[in-house]
């Protein structure tokens, strides 16, 4: 199993639509998890993390299942400006090392008109 | 601030070349990365420093040499460039521990390998 796994898309949706995206993770004593967002020959940066009561950020809600080992991330009311890749970004903290972030491939999303 | 900055933003090299890449941060971040991103792939970590004087390897250290002899700057050096090392390769930086503190990326190298 994969360390990150991800849907590549694309998510093509309409404005307006709802659309989520959900990210497994196969170690299970990870304990930090992060949505990047990636815009095409850009830079990441950060979106949110990830709590483990799920959390809230206006059109954004991230949502952590550690029983099932994934991560979602719902947008709604999507808008053209949200076309880009999410990265699911997942800190395995093996034995408290600190540079080992693991980044999965990407999903990407497109908002038509 | 200017955040972090990378230079240059391309360069393309011939097998066997070697160049410097340089990243630099204003935000007085202790912490500082270097990634490659690969088409379609996730980003890998490279190098990574904790503080000046002090750097690590991340999961792909092979054919590159960090250093970090101030807290602004960490440098990437390729030796003896190849084609495999053709990728975008991003600098980064956090305050503190990655666990919980944001990673902030410079805009990116895009390397070509001839």
């Amino acid at each position: 199993r994969k360390e990150v796994e991800q849907d590549p898309g694309p998510f093509n949706v309409p404005e307006g639509a709802t659309v989520a995206f959900n990210c497994t993770y196969s170690n299970s004593a990870s304990q930090s998890f992060f949505w990047y967002r990636q815009d095409c020959r850009k830079e990441p940066k950060l979106l949110m993390s990830v709590y483990s009561s799920g959390n809230e950020d206006g059109r954004f809600t991230a949502q952590l299942n550690r029983a099932s080992q994934y991560i979602s991330l719902l947008i709604r009311d999507s808008k053209l400006s949200d076309s880009a890749t999410y990265l699911c970004v997942v800190n395995p903290d093996y034995g408290g090392s600190q540079g080992n972030l693991i980044f999965g491939k990407g999903t990407k999303l497109s908002v038509k008109p | 601030n200017a955040g972090v900055t990378q230079t240059p933003k391309f360069r393309i090299l011939k097998i066997g070349q070697s160049m410097t890449l340089q990243c630099a941060q204003d935000m007085n971040h202790n912490y500082m990365y270097w990634y490659r991103q690969d088409p379609g792939m996730g980003l890998k970590l490279i190098y990574y420093s904790v503080g000046a004087g002090i750097t690590d390897k991340g999961e792909v250290p092979n054919g590159y040499n960090v250093s970090r002899s101030t807290t602004e700057d960490f440098p990437l050096r390729l030796e003896l460039a190849a084609p495999s090392q053709t990728s975008v390769y991003f600098c980064a930086s956090s305050y503190g521990s990655l666990n919980t503190d944001t990673q902030y990326f410079g805009p990116g190298t895009r390397l070509t390998v001839l």
